[in-house]
């Protein structure tokens, strides 16, 4: 079956380092890849996507390419702010109307 | 715009006691509903998904059941619910023939 496998955490970096969160996936066809993000006690937002190979989705700073060679989704931002300690969540989808299937989650803390 | 309703926020319960959460999304018609479960140092776990009313399937055996009584609502239930329920439930929906969820803001279950 589908699965995604997420980088152990947790991660603590400092204010302005760089962040790289490794997601690889497995999956039988060609899926669209996710990361949500979840803020301490609120529900999960949706980052950024990517439905094919070699496209980029990027929001807020993150950005992340959709490696069908390495099958691969990589979130990474050039500097980091407190304001993204947060739990994000890589994720695929095998086509609309389907389930996502989540990676573990990776817990990040910012220090000023 | 869409919103999606979660209630209660936090609910704390003995075990073998019934459970009734609610979902409530507006702002759309016939969406994919889903019932996800997180529970401590784990990710997400699919529970249920419905395409439309009346229509549940069960990702995972267990004690729980989801139903939905109306277009845009999904019922997560239990009869009698054990410790290992406790977690983070949240709900979340797609529109019909797109693969990008949105969540709402959860449910964080407590049973002693």
């Amino acid at each position: 079956g589908d699965s995604v496998t997420q980088m152990e955490g947790p991660v603590t970096l400092s204010e302005e380092a760089f962040l790289t969160i490794n997601c690889t996936y497995t999956a039988t066809g060609y899926p669209s890849l996710f990361w949500y993000v979840q803020y301490p006690g609120e529900g999960l937002q949706l980052l950024l996507k990517a439905t094919k190979a070699d496209d980029k989705g990027s929001n807020k700073g993150f950005e992340a390419t959709y490696r069908k060679e390495t099958t691969s989704f990589h979130l990474e931002k050039g500097s980091v702010q407190v304001s993204d300690s947060a739990v994000y969540f890589c994720a695929l989808s095998e086509g609309a109307n389907s389930k996502l299937t989540f990676g573990k989650g990776i817990t990040l803390s910012v220090r000023p | 715009s869409q919103t999606i309703h979660q209630w209660p926020a936090t609910l704390v319960q003995p075990v073998g006691s019934p459970l009734s959460l609610e979902c409530t999304v507006e702002g759309t018609s016939n969406p994919n509903l889903y019932w996800y479960r997180q529970a401590a140092g784990r990710g997400l776990q699919l529970l249920f998904y419905s395409v439309g009313i009346g229509q549940i399937s069960s990702e995972v055996p267990q004690n729980l059941s989801a139903s939905r009584p109306q277009d845009r609502q999904f019922i997560l239930s239990s009869k009698k619910l054990l410790l290992s329920d406790s977690g983070f439930y949240l709900c979340a929906w797609s529109r019909w023939g797109q693969e990008t969820q949105y969540f709402g803001p959860g449910t964080r279950l407590l049973v002693l």
